[in-house]
């Protein structure tokens, strides 16, 4: 199956510096790679998402990269805040006839005012 | 509803003791996907219904759980004999499709004691 490894485990930045999470996958076949913030004690959501077919998307200080040959995605945030401050989970779904949307272990971010 | 609903938002039980979780998706959302998460870890599948029928139960653990959707709509999961290690958050998520962003309830959160 599908295995997600992010990196890195912990992140601080300071106010207004830029944050970079990178993740890899294993399955060839996975072709939706969605970016999830979880806020403590709240429910993941959905911050922004990348399909296979492209390589880059942008949503105003949030951006992802995907290089599928490498089998690597990158979340980049720009201008960071102190409310950008959370646990970012990327995610990977297999597109070989599975629903498993497999997650990583999660990146803590603090943003230091 | 606006959003995802899962009842319990809290479950304590005792080892041994049977417990059902809730999840109320979004109206006419057709695919809903139970997670577990333990703390600092990130959403672990469980199983993925489109409609009324599971299309992928790989991710329960053993035979103690059991999950059912029986009309397309509110799902319920069922642990039987539950264990201490059973102990997490039990999140549920629904989408419009399978490429499509999934949102999340915020979780029942269940302790075996």
């Amino acid at each position: 199956g599908e295995n997600v490894e992010q990196h890195p485990s912990t992140l601080s930045v300071q106010e207004g510096d830029s944050a970079v999470i990178k993740c890899t996958y294993s399955d060839s076949a996975s072709n939706y790679f969605p970016w999830y913030k979880q806020e403590l004690g709240k429910r993941p959501q959905l911050i922004i998402d990348i399909r296979s077919n492209v390589g880059e998307k942008k949503d105003q200080r949030i951006a992802v990269t995907l290089n599928k040959t490498a089998k690597h995605f990158s979340l980049h945030i720009t201008e960071t805040q102190p409310e950008d401050s959370a646990v970012y989970f990327c995610a990977a779904l297999s597109g070989a006839g599975s629903y498993q949307l497999t997650f990583g272990k999660g990146t803590k971010l603090s943003v230091i005012p | 509803g606006a959003g995802v609903s899962q009842t319990p938002s809290n479950k304590v039980t005792e080892k041994g003791k049977y417990v059902e979780l809730r999840c109320d998706p979004i109206s006419g959302h057709t695919a809903l996907y139970w997670y577990r998460q333990s703390l600092g870890q990130g959403p672990e599948f469980l199983i993925y219904f489109q409609g009324t029928g599971a299309a992928d139960d790989s991710g329960l653990p053993n035979d103690r759980f059991f999950a059912v959707r029986p009309e397309g709509s509110v799902s319920t999961l069922k642990i039987q004999r539950t264990e201490r290690g059973d102990s997490a958050v039990y999140l549920c998520a629904s989408s419009s499709g399978k490429n499509t962003e999934a949102f999340f309830g915020q979780g029942t959160r269940l302790t075996v004691v």
